[in-house]
C-alpha cells in the first residue's frame, strides 16, 4: 500500500488553465505538506498542515490554494497557470510521535507539472 | 535563519570506491532534526536516515554512515564501497523550530553522486 499518494504523476497543460493536484495518505499522520521543487532541484516548502490548519504559507501566490478536507487529503489548486509554475510538486506527511518525538517527511511520489 | 549547505553540486566516482557527501547547517536552535534523502533519477523521494540534535551519536546502517557533529554543524553522510545504483542527488535536510506542528524542513541545494561502472 502507497503510504502518499498524489495524483496525476505528470501534467501537462497550457498556460491560463487551471488544475488541481490530489494527495493522500494512509498513515494516520496530523501534518500535510506541499514542497516544490524546481529545475535545479531545490526543494522549498509551499504549504503545511496540522490537523487541517494552515500552519505555513510560504510567500507562494495566490494562485495557488491548498485544500485539506480531512486530515488524511491535501490537495492543491492552480489557477491561471504561468510556464514558471512548471516544476515537480511534492506531497508529504509526519506525525508528532510525542515529546520532542517527531517523524521524518514521508514523499509522495511528485506530480511533475509542465505548462506549455 | 536557518541554512543547509551542500557545498558539493556534483561528485563522480567509480564503483567500490567511499565517497563522502558533506552537509553543514547553521541554526540558533537548541532542538532539531536533520535528515538525509536520497532522489534516484525515477523522482521519488527516499527517507535515509533520521537523527536529533541530542543524540551526535554516528550511525551506520549496511554501506552508508553518517557522522554528526555538533561543534562543526556538520552532518556528513559516506557510502562505503559505492555502486551504480548509489548514483542519484542526495539532499541534507534541517528542521525548523515547529517540526511536529506543521514546521518544515530546509533543504540543502542537493549534491548529484554519479558512480560509473
Amino acid at each position: 500500500d502507497t503510504a502518499v499518494s498524489q495524483t496525476p504523476k505528470y501534467l501537462v497543460t497550457q498556460m491560463g488553465n487551471d488544475k488541481s493536484i490530489k494527495c493522500e495518505q494512509n498513515l494516520g499522520h496530523d501534518t500535510m505538506y506541499w514542497y516544490k521543487q524546481d529545475s535545479k532541484k531545490f526543494l522549498k516548502i509551499m504549504f503545511s498542515y496540522n490537523n487541517k490548519e494552515l500552519i505555513i504559507n510560504e510567500t507562494v501566490p495566490n494562485r495557488f490554494s491548498p485544500k485539506s478536507p480531512d486530515k488524511a487529503h491535501l490537495n492543491l489548486h492552480i489557477n491561471s497557470l504561468e510556464l514558471g509554475d512548471s516544476a515537480v510538486y511534492f506531497c508529504a506527511s509526519s506525525q508528532d510521535q510525542g515529546p520532542g518525538d517527531y517523524t521524518e517527511a514521508f514523499f509522495g511520489q511528485g506530480t511533475r507539472l509542465t505548462v506549455v | 535563519a536557518q541554512k543547509v549547505t551542500q557545498a558539493q553540486t556534483e561528485i563522480s566516482v567509480v564503483e567500490k570506491e567511499d565517497v563522502t557527501l558533506d552537509c553543514v547547517y547553521e541554526t540558533r536552535d537548541t532542538t532539531y532534526y536533520l535528515f538525509w534523502y536520497k532522489q534516484p533519477p525515477s523522482g521519488e523521494l527516499v527517507f535515509l536516515i533520521r537523527r536529533n540534535s541530542f543524540d551526535e551519536q554516528n550511525e551506520i546502517s549496511g554501506r552508508y554512515s553518517w557522522n554528526f557533529q555538533k561543534s562543526t554543524s556538520s552532518f556528513n553522510f559516506t557510502i562505503t564501497a559505492s555502486q551504480v545504483v548509489d548514483s542519484a542527488v542526495y539532499f541534507c535536510a534541517l528542521s525548523d523550530p515547529f517540526w511536529g506542528q506543521g514546521g518544515k524542513l530546509i533543504f540543502g541545494q542537493g549534491t548529484e553522486l554519479s558512480v560509473k561502472p
